[in-house]
């Protein structure tokens, strides 16, 4: 399988539980992103990691706990969540270089939706 | 705090015609991305501009940019229904990856 990847593609979740979402590149890039889209507002980057280390978006609420076990996956861990965090979840991946522009793919996207 | 805006947000055309959606930016930036979604689906890469005067064109679609002026401009050229989506263009104005996209511009073309 090719380019980036993720499961699942769609997430239904009370707001006690507990679940992840799982990214997987097959591009050998070395940068990988989670983003949240919602209806009517712009993409929002939530965290990035890059040669496996994170930089977290301060804004993010801890609910969300990414991790990065390798280069090639990305995990978004999901706990507690509140209705308003129901929104399309993208993955992306680029390779970061000197001289070289770090175009990002992204995956299909995780429909979530917390009840 | 930086703010891309696109203009316009929505846009319903006649097929054949031609039109620019325009993408300001409130700071320095010498990386602009223009990407296309189409409904339930991922974002695709149209254009990487990496330099004051960047022109890119792939088939009906033409981007530009102007850093001074803080503008990118994404043309269509004789629109065609296949075009129809939304369209982002998004800065990275410190060159960490940090993405900033603007909120989009939904584009339906009328057969």
């Amino acid at each position: 399988e090719t380019g980036v990847t993720q499961t699942p593609r769609h997430l239904v979740m009370g707001m006690t539980n507990k679940k992840s979402l799982k990214c997987e590149q097959h591009l050998g890039h070395n940068a990988m992103y989670w983003y949240k889209q919602s209806a009517k507002k712009p993409l929002e980057l939530m965290f990035v990691y890059n040669f496996k280390e994170q930089t977290e978006n301060n804004s993010v609420p801890s609910r969300f706990s990414p991790e990065c076990p390798n280069s090639s996956h990305l995990f978004l861990h999901l706990h507690t969540l509140q209705p308003e965090d129901s929104a399309l979840y993208l993955c992306a991946s680029s390779q970061d270089e000197t001289g070289v522009s770090p175009e990002q793919y992204f995956g299909p996207g995780t429909r979530l939706t917390v009840t | 705090e930086l703010k891309v805006e696109q203009n316009p947000l929505f846009l319903s055309m006649q097929e054949g015609k031609n039109y620019t959606i325009y993408c300001n930016y409130s700071t320095t930036s010498d990386r602009l991305y223009w990407y296309r979604q189409d409904p339930g689906k991922s974002l695709e890469s149209l254009f990487v501009l990496l330099s004051n005067g960047a022109v890119k064109q792939e088939g009906r679609l033409m981007a530009s940019l102007d850093t001074k002026a803080r503008l990118s401009t994404l043309h269509i050229t004789a629109a065609v229904h296949d075009l129809s989506a939304t369209y982002f263009c998004a800065v990275d104005p410190n060159r960490d990856d940090k993405i900033i996209f603007g909120k989009g511009t939904r584009l339906h073309i009328l057969p």
